[in-house]
């Protein structure tokens, strides 16, 4: 089974920031690689799909890179409703299974 | 509008069965991959079960066995059938639509607890 890495677990930024998160599978994922975001209490939300593909209506300071491994999710400028524990999402083809990474909580200094 | 509700949750003993339901809207289910994930208390999100359109159906080791995912087409509705319930089971149970390798419409979730 692939397994996610993905760190840190917890981040404190201020507003304006560029904040970034890894994840790091345990074999190559090529680009089957998903973010999400989920504040408290709420359902999870895509962001990033295929690893660096925006999701429609998603604000463009959030971004993804990476293949292969090593992945990197980037917000350019923190905002404050940009508070929430986002997650990476692997995903297998044939036949279609997903592992998540343990998930990184952001919160404002 | 594009919106899935679950319902069905509950509190139930170990050993016990519960079904969960998720009713769709704005878009046609057995058109459409759909999956359920979960979060148990303050953890992380897991990968549950997914039904492809064509109707196969795929699970986590943790419920194989124990939990079968269905749909009813005239209904446009996703089920989970969850047997030989365990108090790891208790969680947020979430549906969501699964078109393109990842989960773009999410419900709500419904909470199940297994405890005696």
């Amino acid at each position: 089974d692939i397994q996610m890495t993905q760190s840190p677990s917890s981040l404190s930024a201020s507003v304006g920031d560029r904040v970034t998160i890894t994840c790091q599978a345990s074999q190559d994922i090529s680009n089957y690689l998903n973010w999400y975001q989920q504040k408290p209490g709420k359902a999870p939300k895509l962001l990033i799909y295929d690893a660096s593909n925006l999701e429609t209506g998603v604000p463009s300071r959030f971004s993804g890179s990476g293949s292969g491994t090593d992945f990197t999710f980037t917000i350019s400028s923190l905002q404050p409703e940009d508070i929430a524990t986002y997650y990476c999402q692997q995903y297998d083809n044939l036949p279609r299974m997903y592992t998540f990474g343990q998930g990184t909580k952001l919160e404002i200094k | 509008e594009v919106q899935l509700v679950e319902s069905g949750g509950g509190l139930v003993q170990p050993g016990g069965s519960l079904r969960l339901s998720c009713a769709a809207s704005g878009f046609t289910v057995s058109s459409n991959y759909m999956s359920w994930v979960r979060q148990a208390p303050g953890k992380g999100l897991e990968w549950v079960s997914v039904i492809y359109s064509g109707g196969s159906t795929y699970y986590a080791d943790s419920v194989k066995g124990r939990f079968t995912i269905s749909r009813d087409n005239s209904k446009n509705t996703l089920y989970l059938q969850m047997n030989s319930l365990r108090a790891e089971d208790t969680a947020v149970y979430y549906c969501a639509r699964d078109p393109r390798s990842n989960m773009d419409v999410w419900g709500k979730g419904t909470t199940v607890t297994v405890s005696s």
